[in-house]
């Protein structure tokens, strides 16, 4: 299974709402990463996460709220999201944390702040 | 930070024929160069890496070739097929130490009929 799966696909939200977005692998991978993409852009880094624990945050307001209850599993809690965050999210995992191992993405979360 | 830098934006070729994507990069300790290719409503996914003590790397119908020295590395699809078409990200990092991946803009690739 060199699967990253992530849930909901799509998701429409009001600026007052909360939700979360689920992320989840089971290749054994010790890293898992939350990226950000815009229409016609590249993935930029949200959060790494190495063992658990999280060892990046590339400067993401509080809004968003990574949380990995365990090797498996990524989530990412929006909250009083605005317009502008809409995007994209896309989830990966890798081997370790180093940055010459292949990631793998998942398909992402449609994500429309309304 | 590292910059890497994609060229170019479109690249529209007829099937059959062969594509290059070139990119540059800015910082001399990058040494691990991932290729990535994003179909519609779809993840990006790896289709071809190198590191820096290689120069030259094939899979099929895909190479890639990079020169440290100028700093800049190119992935080359021969035989385009319709199925070929998609975004592809070049993508530079320091490799072990570093966990972050700097990708190129990206190019849309289109292969005609």
């Amino acid at each position: 299974d060199t699967e990253v799966t992530q849930t909901p696909k799509h998701l429409v939200m009001g600026m007052t709402n909360k939700k979360s977005l689920k992320c989840e692998q089971h290749m054994g991978h010790r890293a898992m990463y939350w990226y950000k993409q815009k229409a016609k852009k590249p993935p930029e880094l949200m959060f790494v996460y190495s063992y658990e624990k999280l060892s990046i945050n590339e400067s993401v307001p509080s809004r968003f709220s990574p949380e990995c209850p365990n090797s498996s599993l990524l989530n990412l809690h929006l909250h009083a999201l605005q317009p502008e965050d809409s995007a994209l999210y896309l989830c990966a995992s890798s081997r370790d944390g180093g940055g010459d191992t292949e990631a793998f993405f998942g398909q992402g979360t449609r994500l429309t702040v309304v | 930070g590292e910059n890497v830098e994609q060229h170019p934006s479109t690249l529209s070729v007829q099937e059959g024929d062969s594509a290059v994507i070139k990119c540059t990069y800015s910082d001399s300790a990058s040494n691990y160069f991932p290729w990535y290719k994003q179909e519609l409503g779809k993840g990006p996914q790896l289709i071809i890496d190198i590191r820096s003590n290689v120069g030259e790397k094939k899979d099929q119908r895909i190479a890639v070739t990079l020169n440290k020295t100028a700093k800049h590395f190119s992935l080359h699809i021969t035989e385009t097929q319709p199925e070929d078409s998609a975004v592809y990200f070049c993508a530079a990092s320091r490799g072990s130490n570093d966990y972050k991946l700097s990708f190129g803009a990206g190019t849309t690739v289109t292969v005609r009929a």
